[in-house]
Formats: C-alpha cells, structure tokens, sequence
C-alpha cells in the first residue's frame, strides 16, 4: 500500500456519460498529480494540484477537469466518454508542489469505456 | 525538461546484477535524474534519483557519468520481483512550467529464473 487511495478501482460505463474518479493523497502530501496511462500513449500527465489550487496541466481534454478539495482529497471529471477515453488513470502525490522528495502513485482507476 | 534515451527491453537471469542505460546528452546543470518502475498492474514506483554523486538506497544504485550525459540504473541481485518498465527521467528542480514527471517509453526488464 503506497498511502494514496484510488477509488473506484475498475469502472465500465458507456460513451457519452460521465464518471468521476477519486484520489486521497498519502498523508502529509499537499500535491495532487493525475496521469492517463493507455496502451498506444504511455503515461500522459494531465494535471497539478498544490494546496487546493490548480498548479500546471499537461495534455488534458476540455472534456476533463479536476479539483482539490480543503481535505486534500482530489477527483478528475470525465464527460462526454469516448471509446478512447478507456485507459488507467493514476493519481499521484508530493509533500510540496515541486516533488522534491519524490512522487507516490496510487494502484489506478481501470476505466473501461464501450 | 530535457530528453532520455533507453533501450526498449532488456533481459536478465535471476539473481545477477542488471545495469540499466540512459542517455541524456541534452541535461542541464539544473537536472535531477530520477528513476521510476511500473510493475505490472501497477503504479510507477520511485526507485532513486540523484544529481551529480553516485547514490545508493535499498533497492538500487544510481551511477552518473562525469559529464552527466549518462547513468545506470543498477540492480545489485535480479529477482522475478524486479521484472517491470524502468523509466529515467530528468527534472529540473528549479522549473518554473510545473513539477509533474514526463515518462517516456522507458525499459521493460524481463528476469528469467
């Protein structure tokens, strides 16, 4: 267990709806990261988090979006579900906002879109 | 943040020590090199990381070449445990464009008993 909790583990639901995904960071972690894993593109960063605000983003869709809450504990919002939206989400965490004393990942989300 | 370089795959026989290779001929003065694995089914996992000096912790060793343009990523004894894609990836710690790793391809190491 690396202390950051993913839930729901596995999720299969159908294009065009809307699932959100939650991430509690491991304890003492301010910084929340999220990453796409699909089998043709690798991991993908999406987006930061750093105390409740929104720190650097990468490659995510208009159809995404994300939030930290006060209690640190962020989800990611994905709309409008494509078939090639299927692929492992993970979240990640850091005591600050720079990583400086490395990044923790949780076990991913498996979302399966048909 | 600057580029790396690895093989796409790399073999090894359990319980023999396997040097993993990344090329960085871009680094910059600024430049951790961290390394990272993804066991299968699972989330990257840090393994070391380091500036200039050789490090060492429990799982791993990190050498550096002098002019930085290079390390090893080095696994003392190979288990079965060990099997999964190895990334190396450079951070700037003084970035100003966000503080998120940037994974390439990386290794997948295969240790066969």
């Amino acid at each position: 267990d690396s202390g950051v909790t993913q839930t729901p583990k596995h999720l299969i639901t159908a294009t065009g709806q809307r699932v959100t995904l939650r991430c509690s960071p491991r304890s003492g972690d301010l910084s929340v990261y999220w990453y796409q894993q699909s089998l043709d593109q690798g991991l993908q960063f999406l987006i930061q988090y750093y105390n409740g605000e929104e720190r650097a983003k990468g490659n995510i869709l208009e159809r995404f979006s994300a939030q930290q809450f006060p209690d640190l504990h962020s989800e990611l919002n994905l709309s409008s579900l494509e078939l090639g939206d299927s692929a492992l989400y993970f979240c990640a965490s850091s005591v600050d906002g720079r990583g400086s004393y490395g990044y923790t990942f949780g076990s991913g989300t498996r979302l399966t879109v048909v | 943040d600057a580029k790396t370089t690895q093989p796409n795959s790399m073999e090894s026989n359990e319980e023999e020590p396997v040097h993993l290779p990344c090329n960085h001929s871009t680094i910059s003065g600024t430049d951790y090199i961290h390394w990272y694995r993804q066991l299968p089914s699972q989330g990257p996992e840090y393994v070391i990381h380091g500036l200039t000096s050789n490090v060492n912790n429990r799982m791993a060793s990190l050498a550096i070449a002098e002019d930085r343009k290079s390390s090893t990523l080095i696994l003392h004894r190979a288990t079965l445990r060990d099997a999964a894609v190895y990334y190396c990836i450079l951070r700037d710690e003084r970035s100003n464009s966000g503080y998120a790793l940037n994974f390439g391809k990386g290794t997948s190491l295969l240790v066969t008993p």
